[in-house]
C-alpha cells in the first residue's frame, strides 16, 4: 500500500520558475525523504528530514515537515530543465521505505 | 565508486515461469531492500535484508522469497509468475537499517507475456 499521496499528480513549470509539490502521509514515521526518478530509471535520493526538524535545506532544494499534519512539502528553485522528472516522498520506518503516488514535474525551457 | 547494480536490466517470461533477479549493493552497504515499481505508481517494498537476515517484508504472497550472501549482493525469486508481476523490481542500498537514505539502482524491467 502506498504511504500517501503527492499533490499535485502533474505539474508543467517554465525554467526559472519554483516548483513546489506536496506530500501527506498516514503512518508514523521516523523521517521523510524525497527522491526523484527520471523515466525508466532508479530513484535518486534528495534530502532527508528527521520526525523533529521542520525544515531542511540543500542546494537549491527545501523541505518542510509537519508532523502534527502529517504533510511535507518539495520546494525547487530557480527550476531547470535537467529538473524535469518524477518526485516521491517516502515516509522512512524502522526497516522500510513506503512511497507515495508521487508528482510528474516538467520544466519548460 | 560503483553504484548498486541490478542483472539483469531487462527480462521477459511467460506465465507460470519463475525468476530470479541480481543486485550488486554500493560498497560497505550491509541492506539490501527491493521495491516493486507498477508502471504509474510508487515503488512498494518487498523485502529488506541486512547482515544477511530479513528485517522486514511487505505485503507481497510467498511466491517472492529473497536471499542475501556474504558479499552482501542478494537475489530476489519469484515463482509461479503472473501477469500482475510484470513490472520495474528495484534494489537500494544503504548503511544500516533504518534512518539511511537509500541508494537505488536502475531496475530490471520484468515483462511476463
Amino acid at each position: 500500500s502506498q504511504q500517501g499521496e503527492e499533490d499535485p499528480q502533474a505539474l508543467s513549470i517554465q525554467e526559472g520558475e519554483n516548483a513546489t509539490m506536496n506530500c501527506s502521509y498516514k503512518t508514523s514515521i521516523n523521517n521523510l525523504q524525497w527522491y526523484r526518478q527520471n523515466s525508466g530509471r532508479g530513484l535518486v535520493h534528495l534530502i532527508l528530514i528527521r520526525s523533529n526538524e521542520r525544515e531542511k535545506h540543500s542546494g537549491r532544494l527545501r523541505v518542510t515537515l509537519d508532523t502534527s499534519k502529517k504533510s511535507s512539502s518539495l520546494l525547487i528553485t530557480a527550476s531547470r530543465a535537467a529538473d524535469t522528472a518524477s518526485y516521491f516522498c517516502a515516509g522512512g520506518a524502522t526497516n522500510k521505505l513506503i512511497f507515495g503516488t508521487g508528482t510528474l514535474l516538467a520544466v519548460q525551457p | 565508486d560503483a553504484g548498486v547494480t541490478q542483472s539483469p536490466t531487462h527480462l521477459i517470461k511467460t506465465r507460470g515461469q519463475h525468476v530470479t533477479l541480481r543486485c550488486s549493493p554500493i560498497s560497505g552497504h550491509k541492506s539490501v531492500s527491493w521495491y516493486q515499481q507498477v508502471l504509474g505508481q510508487g515503488p512498494q517494498f518487498i523485502f529488506q535484508y541486512y547482515e544477511k537476515e530479513e528485517r522486514g517484508r511487505g505485503n507481497f504472497p510467498d511466491r517472492f522469497s529473497a536471499r542475501q550472501f556474504p558479499n552482501y549482493s542478494s537475489e530476489l525469486n519469484v515463482n509461479a509468475l503472473l501477469l500482475g508481476d510484470s513490472a520495474l523490481y528495484l534494489c537500494a542500498s544503504s548503511l544500516g537499517v533504518s534512518n539511511q537514505p537509500q541508494h537505488f539502482g536502475d531496475g530490471t524491467r520484468l515483462s511476463i507475456l
